[in-house]
């Protein structure tokens, strides 16, 4: 257990559907991030949270939108998705952002399929 | 543009041997270096990370940075089946996440 907690674990959702990915850190940390993972590709960087601001947005389509409401949680909601968003959806945190020393550590991930 | 990069392998050896992971970075600023293990399926975990150039030991595991030549290895001395796995290098440049290769898979055969 990293201290990073993802939920749910698996998810299937229709391209019509609207639900939400939540993640919740237990160390205190400052900076929250997505991250997706497609089969077979590296891991893509979608949003960045330092102390609840948003601070980066990696051209990431509208359709998914990120919520930080506090340091500790984070959402991704998910809305009219296309079948080439199915994926490990990651969650990491790490002490904060723009230190040389501030390793990243994950969640256990959602997979999610779009049908 | 900050780029991390790593042979995807897969990089096989047999069991016990030594396997040696590189990873290469473009970004002369870069300062801290991280490899996590991923196993198939299963979310990046941390197993070692250096900030000096040299050699830095964990156990099975050392790091071995150099700046110079911007290059970060990770040795895996008595290699186990167990050690199967994708390796992913990290590299921190100070002011953003960090920046991760696309991994390389590493296939112990028993």
């Amino acid at each position: 257990e990293t201290g990073v907690t993802q939920t749910p674990r698996h998810l299937v959702m229709g391209m019509t559907n609207k639900k939400s990915l939540k993640c919740e850190q237990h160390l205190g940390h400052n900076a929250m991030y997505w991250y997706k993972q497609s089969a077979k590709k590296p891991l893509e960087l979608m949003f960045v949270y330092s102390l609840e601001e948003r601070v980066e947005n990696n051209s990431v389509p509208s359709r998914f939108s990120p919520e930080c409401p506090n340091s500790s949680h984070l959402f991704l909601h998910l809305h009219t998705l296309q079948p080439e968003d199915s994926a490990l959806y990651l969650c990491a945190s790490s002490q904060g952002v723009g230190q040389t020393t501030y390793e990243q550590y994950f969640g256990p991930g959602t997979r999610l399929t779009v049908t | 543009q900050k780029e991390v990069e790593q042979n995807s392998g897969p990089l096989s050896v047999p069991e016990g041997a030594i396997a040696s992971l590189n990873c290469t970075y473009s970004d002369r600023g870069s300062q801290s270096f991280f490899w996590y293990r991923q196993y198939s399926g299963k979310s990046p975990e941390l197993i070692m990370f250096i900030y000096s150039n040299g050699d830095k030991e964990d156990g099975r595991f050392t790091a071995q940075l150099n700046k110079a030549s911007q290059y970060v290895s990770l040795l895996i001395r008595d290699s186990q089946p167990s050690d199967s796995a994708t390796y992913l290098c990290a590299v921190n440049a100070g002011n953003t996440p960090l920046v991760f290769g696309k991994g390389t898979r590493l296939s112990v055969i028993a």
